[in-house]
């Protein structure tokens, strides 16, 4: 069946970046459109963006453009984010999605120094 | 952006309840309207698409339907396993946006 298996948790320092994976199985990984979604603690829940692993055309919400990098490796069906410059208010869980619908475990980050 | 006023956010009912949850859109987004289930720990469930449509494995008590710009979560009658948060997403237009959840709990 679909699987999406996120990477473990993250505990970075104000300023740095982290980069998270999403390793795919159980379907064609090149077929689907990969989302990603934050949920700050105890809040909604954020559309980040969209890769298609196919060809690597992206899209993004304007409010993550420069915060969110979205890009993928075809040889392993493995979707990764990395976020930069990060300051408390990424702190959050972040999901990936094979097009919103079947969604990984999620990836706790904690931004502190 | 488009807006999704989700309403109640907060909802107690009881086991047996029949109960419902809205979503508004600001503009409209045809049926591209899903509804997702959160449980406490957990990542989020797809319930329905395309405003109407039961994912697999969603059990027939849900249901969803639309009125114009309103889209409605129904549960025929409320089990103990439904206590949940409860997303809507319109995924018609980018960014894709999310109402603000339903916390359904027990009265």
């Amino acid at each position: 069946q679909v699987k999406l298996l996120q990477s473990g948790a993250a505990l970075v320092k104000p300023g740095a970046s982290v980069k998270m994976s999403c390793k795919a199985s159980g379907y064609t990984f090149t077929d689907y459109w990969v989302s990603w979604v934050k949920q700050s603690h105890g809040k909604s829940l954020e559309w980040i963006g969209e890769i298609y692993p196919n060809s690597g055309a992206t899209n993004f919400n304007e409010k993550f453009k420069g915060k969110a990098t979205l890009t993928v490796d075809k040889s392993t069906s493995t979707a990764y984010m990395e976020l930069s410059r990060l300051t408390s208010e990424d702190s959050a869980i972040y999901y990936c999605t094979r097009a919103l619908m079947g969604w990984g475990q999620g990836v706790m980050v904690t931004v502190s120094s | 952006d488009i807006q999704m006023t989700q309403s109640p956010s907060s909802l107690p009912a009881s086991l047996g309840d029949r109960v419902t949850i809205t979503c508004r859109a600001s503009q409209d987004i045809g049926n591209y309207l899903r509804w997702f289930q959160q449980k406490p720990g957990k990542s989020p469930r797809l319930m329905i698409y395309g405003a109407t449509n039961l994912a697999a494995g969603v059990p027939s008590r849900f249901s969803g339907s639309r009125s114009g710009s309103d889209y409605s979560l129904t549960i025929s009658s409320l089990e103990s396993e439904d206590m949940a948060d409860y997303y809507c997403l319109q995924s018609k237009e980018s960014p894709y946006t999310f109402g603000a959840g339903t916390k359904l709990e027990l009265k």
